[in-house]
């Protein structure tokens, strides 16, 4: 069980630029998350998939972020025109069924936006 | 207004020693909390869930929650030097919903 895989590790931008992070969940698990931290506000919920499906996108910014999981293999949080305050680590998070609690996050990936 | 109030910010205890950490809620709607660690360049990972009033004891950890003040805190006795990491609180409104985190505790267990 390889985990939560992001990539990539790590993105650097320049402000204006598109910036898209990939997420594979663990295989067999239905459900998605997004989150984003940083040092001032912590751990953000982003927004949720559930079989694909959006549920959830509460957390997302209105403008310039969109998120998709056109398959259960894969899920891609695009950025458009990055800022500097999108400088965060992006985490994903996979959950294997609705009556299971426990999410089970990848390693970030860290988007620096100059 | 931070939902998950999490203390203190940051510990330090002695090898062998007991850390303990505090998250309160504001929102009485959350119902389902977990503690998660964070070693430095790794996502966070689910030590606990508890969901009763009163202790869960898991090894050298123990949680307690109190759902009438929203209060929920976790124990760590013998601490290692592995154990030196971020740890959070984190709360929810259903079992399978968004997690809502505390700031945060960073703690550093000295040799």
């Amino acid at each position: 069980n390889a985990g939560v895989i992001q990539t990539p590790r790590h993105k650097v931008t320049g402000k204006g630029q598109e910036a898209t992070l990939w997420c594979e969940p663990i295989s067999g698990h239905s459900a998605v998350f997004w989150y984003r931290q940083t040092i001032v506000q912590g751990l953000e919920f982003l927004t949720y998939f559930r079989n694909q499906a959006p549920i959830d996108d509460s957390g997302m910014p209105k403008e310039r972020f969109s998120a998709q999981m056109p398959n259960q293999s894969h899920s891609t949080l695009k950025i458009q025109s990055t800022q500097p305050q999108d400088s965060a680590v992006y985490l994903c998070a996979s959950r294997v069924r609705d009556n299971s609690y426990e999410q089970y996050f990848g390693p970030g990936t860290r988007l620096t936006v100059l | 207004q931070q939902k998950v109030q999490q203390s203190p910010e940051s510990l330090s205890v002695p090898e062998g020693g007991m850390a303990s950490f505090n998250c309160t809620s504001s929102d009485r709607n959350f119902q389902y909390f977990w503690w998660y660690r964070q070693h430095s360049g790794e996502g966070p990972k689910a030590l606990m869930s508890i969901f009763s009033d009163g202790d869960k004891k898991e090894g050298r950890f123990t949680a307690h929650l109190n759902k009438a003040s929203l209060h929920v805190s976790l124990h760590i006795r013998d601490s290692q030097p592995s154990d030196s990491a971020l740890y959070f609180c984190a709360a929810s409104s259903s079992s399978f919903s968004k997690l809502v985190f505390g700031q945060g505790t960073s703690l550093s267990v000295v040799p």
